[in-house]
C-alpha cells in the first residue's frame, strides 16, 4: 500500500530533551516536507526537500533540523524541543514539488512539558 | 512568496444545501490549486485540484473554480452531507519545483 509512515503518533517529552520523529515514504516520492499544525494558523511548512541530500527551510524552521540522505527516509529531528513547539506535526510526500497533491503521514502529536 | 487568504474560517450549513469556500493568491504565477479535507483527528487528504490551463473542475458533488485575472479560487460543495464535516484547506503553488502554500483552513459544519 501506498503510504507515508510517521513515528511515533504521540510523544510527551521535557524541555531540553533531543528527540526524532521518524517519516518514510514507499512511493519512490521526489519531495517531502514538514508541516506543524496550530489551531487557527493552518498547516506551516517547517522544512522541505526536493530530493536526496537537497533541503531547504520553510516558513517556521527555528528549532528544527532535517537530514535526506535516502529518498524514503525525511527525519525531523528537535535538538533542544521547547514548549512552544508542542503541536501536531505532518510529513508529506509528492512526486514532484508543486505540480502534484501531497500524500499526508498520520501525524505525530507532540507534547513538550 | 505566496500569499493564500481563505474566507470564511467557519461555515454552517443545513444538510442539502450548497456550501462554497472562496481563496485568494498574491502570486499571479501560481498555477497548481490544490484542495484538502481533514476531518477530525485525521491527515489532511487531497480532494481535488484545478491547473490554471482549466477554469472550472468538477468531481461529482464537488467542483472548484479559478478566476485567474482576480486570483481568486473557490470550492464548491453541492447537496451536503453529515460526512462533508471537517476542515478544507486550499493551497496554490508555481508549479514546477514552486513551494505548496496552505490556506488557514474553513471548519465546515453541516447539520444533520
Amino acid at each position: 500500500e501506498a503510504q507515508v509512515t510517521q513515528n511515533p503518533r504521540y510523544l510527551i517529552t521535557v524541555t531540553g530533551k533531543k528527540l526524532t520523529v521518524t517519516c518514510s515514504q514507499n512511493m519512490n516520492h521526489e519531495y517531502m516536507s514538514w508541516y506543524r499544525q496550530d489551531p487557527g494558523l493552518g498547516l506551516r511548512q517547517i522544512y522541505y526537500s526536493m530530493n536526496v541530500e537537497v533541503t531547504d527551510k520553510g516558513d517556521v524552521p527555528e528549532g528544527y533540523k532535517v537530514s535526506r540522505k535516502e529518498k524514503r527516509n525525511f527525519p525531523l529531528i528537535l535538538e533542544s524541543p521547547s514548549p512552544n513547539q508542542t503541536s501536531l506535526y505532518f510529513c508529506a510526500s509528492s512526486p514532484r514539488q508543486g505540480l502534484y497533491g501531497y500524500t499526508f503521514g498520520s501525524g505525530t502529536r507532540l507534547t513538550v512539558v | 512568496g505566496e500569499n493564500v487568504e481563505q474566507h470564511p474560517s467557519t461555515l454552517s450549513v443545513q444538510e442539502g444545501d450548497s456550501a462554497v469556500i472562496k481563496c485568494t493568491y498574491s502570486d499571479s504565477a501560481s498555477n497548481y490549486f490544490p484542495w484538502y479535507k481533514q476531518e477530525l483527528g485525521k491527515r489532511p487528504q487531497l480532494i481535488i485540484d484545478i491547473r490554471s490551463n482549466v477554469g472550472e473542475k468538477k468531481d461529482q458533488r464537488i467542483a472548484v473554480t479559478l478566476n485567474k485575472t482576480a486570483k481568486h479560487f473557490s470550492l464548491h460543495i453541492t447537496e451536503t452531507q453529515p460526512e462533508d464535516s471537517a476542515v478544507y484547506f486550499c493551497a496554490a503553488s508555481r508549479g514546477g519545483g514552486g513551494r505548496l502554500y496552505f490556506g488557514r483552513g474553513t471548519q465546515l459544519t453541516v447539520w444533520p
